[in-house]
C-alpha cells in the first residue's frame, strides 16, 4: 500500500531533550516536506527536500533540522525542543512525474508536546 | 508566508444541503488545490485546478477559479455527515515549484 509513515505518532518530552521524528514513504517520491499545524494558523512549512541531499528552508525553519540521505526517508530533528514547538507535525511527499507532482500525500501526523 | 485564506472559518449545515467554501490568495499561481482533513489526521488531496481552468468537477465536488480576483470556491453538493472535516486550499509558488502554501482552513460540520 502506498503510504507515508511517521513515528512516533505521539510524543511528550521535556525542554532541551533532543528528538527525531521519522518520516518514510514507499512511493519513490522525490519531493518531501515537513509541516506543523497549530490552531488558528493552519499548516506552515518547516523544511522541504527536492531530492536526496537537497533540502531547503520553508516558512518556519527555526529550531529544526532535516536530512535526506535516502530517497524514502526525511527525518525531522529538534536539537533542543522548546514549548513553542508543541504542535501537530505532518510529513508529505510528492512525485516529479508529470501530472502527479502537484499532489502531496500526507502522513498521519505526530502530536508533539514539549513540557 | 500565508498565501491562501479560506472563508468562512467555520460552517455548519444540515445534511443534504450544499456547502460552499471560498479561498483567496495574493500572488500568481500555477495551480490551486483543495485538501480535506478529518480531525487530527493527515490531509487528503481532493481536487486540483490549474490557472488556465475556470471550473472543475469531481463527484459531488465543484471547484471554480477566478484568477482575476485571485479566488477559488469549493462547493460540496448534497452534503453528508461524513463530509464533516476541515477543508484547506493550497497554492503553489509558481511553475516548476513543488512548494505548497496552505490556508488556515474552513471547518465544516454537517448535521445529520
Amino acid at each position: 500500500e502506498a503510504q507515508v509513515t511517521q513515528n512516533p505518532r505521539y510524543l511528550i518530552t521535556v525542554t532541551g531533550k533532543k528528538l527525531t521524528v521519522t518520516c518514510s514513504q514507499n512511493m519513490n517520491h522525490e519531493y518531501m516536506s515537513w509541516y506543523r499545524q497549530d490552531p488558528g494558523l493552519g499548516l506552515r512549512q518547516i523544511y522541504y527536500s527536492m531530492n536526496v541531499e537537497v533540502t531547503d528552508k520553508g516558512d518556519v525553519p527555526e529550531g529544526y533540522k532535516v536530512s535526506r540521505k535516502e530517497k524514502r526517508n526525511f527525518p525531522l530533528i529538534l536539537e533542543s525542543p522548546s514549548p513553542n514547538q508543541t504542535s501537530l507535525y505532518f510529513c508529505a511527499s510528492s512525485s516529479k512525474t508529470s501530472g502527479r507532482r502537484d499532489t502531496q500525500y500526507f502522513g498521519p501526523g505526530t502530536r508533539l508536546t514539549v513540557l | 508566508s500565508q498565501q491562501g485564506e479560506e472563508d468562512p472559518q467555520a460552517l455548519s449545515i444540515q445534511e443534504g444541503e450544499n456547502a460552499t467554501m471560498n479561498c483567496s490568495y495574493k500572488t500568481s499561481i500555477n495551480n490551486l488545490q483543495w485538501y480535506r482533513q478529518n480531525s487530527g489526521r493527515g490531509l487528503v488531496h481532493l481536487i486540483l485546478i490549474r490557472s488556465n481552468e475556470r471550473e472543475k468537477h469531481s463527484g459531488r465536488l465543484r471547484v471554480t477559479l477566478d484568477t482575476s480576483k485571485k479566488s477559488s470556491s469549493l462547493l460540496i453538493t448534497a452534503s453528508r455527515a461524513a463530509d464533516t472535516a476541515s477543508y484547506f486550499c493550497a497554492t503553489d509558488a509558481g511553475a516548476g515549484s513543488y512548494q505548497l502554501t496552505f490556508g488556515k482552513g474552513t471547518k465544516l460540520s454537517v448535521i445529520p
